[in-house]
């Protein structure tokens, strides 16, 4: 079964500066996508970014960038220039490419505080 | 365009009763899933719909949980009786179809809590 790991519960980043979230996971497919989600206080699950397996270019979105290490199974989110409107919950999840469902798998998330 | 509009925003029943949920997907969305998100930890599916068909409802507690998607279009998710381990975030998503390309979309969630 998949599996997605977030060992970080909290994390904390002053304005302005860089944090990296860390997510590992596990499974045996060989094509799948993985996902980085922002929930903010409104508990609106919003797509940060996305990765696709087969690819080995990494991911960037202005300020948000991931560090995907498929051997090694890792997928990291890295945000620059941390913003106040940065703070919130961050989901790493992952999905099977071409499966019968294509559900989301999470992680139990990390919360992100910005310090001014 | 429109989201994806949930209703109620919140709701606090005792253990027993029963609750239903509402959701309305993005126009033309094929594809409807059900999470629930217990505090502390990532979402969950329950539910996945493509048009009125089920197509995964493995996580879903049978016995209690129901739901259903008339005309391919609105989902409501029911319970009945609730039970304490019910308190969670119920969120409905949507995407266009059920590929794995396709982005969900999230509402903004029901939070039920069970006393």
């Amino acid at each position: 079964a998949q599996t997605v790991t977030q060992s970080q519960p909290e994390m904390s980043v002053q304005e302005a500066e860089t944090v990296t979230l860390s997510c590992t996971y596990d499974t045996s497919e060989s094509d799948y996508y993985l996902f980085w989600y922002k929930q903010p206080p409104s508990r609106q699950m919003i797509l940060v970014i996305r990765q696709e397996a087969y690819k080995q270019q990494n991911a960037t979105e202005n300020r948000f960038s991931v560090n995907f290490q498929k051997a090694a199974k890792s997928f990291s989110l890295k945000i620059s220039d941390s913003q106040l409107g940065d703070a919130a919950m961050y989901f790493c999840a992952y999905r099977i490419y071409g499966g019968a469902t294509n559900k989301l798998i999470f992680g139990t998330g990390t919360l992100l505080a910005v310090q001014p | 365009e429109a989201g994806v509009a949930q209703s109620p925003r919140y709701k606090i029943i005792e253990k027993r009763q029963s609750v239903a949920f509402w959701c309305n997907p993005i126009s033309g969305h094929a594809t409807l899933y059900w999470y629930q998100q217990i505090l502390g930890q990532g979402p969950k599916l329950l539910i996945q719909f493509q048009n009125n068909g089920v197509v995964d409802d493995s996580q879903l507690p049978k016995d209690r949980f129901s739901a259903e998607r008339l005309k391919g279009v609105d989902s409501t998710l029911k319970i009945q009786p609730a039970k304490l381990e019910d308190s969670a975030v119920y969120l409905c998503a949507s995407s266009l179809d059920l590929g794995a390309t396709y982005e969900q979309y999230f509402g903004p969630g029901t939070r039920l809590t069970v006393t």
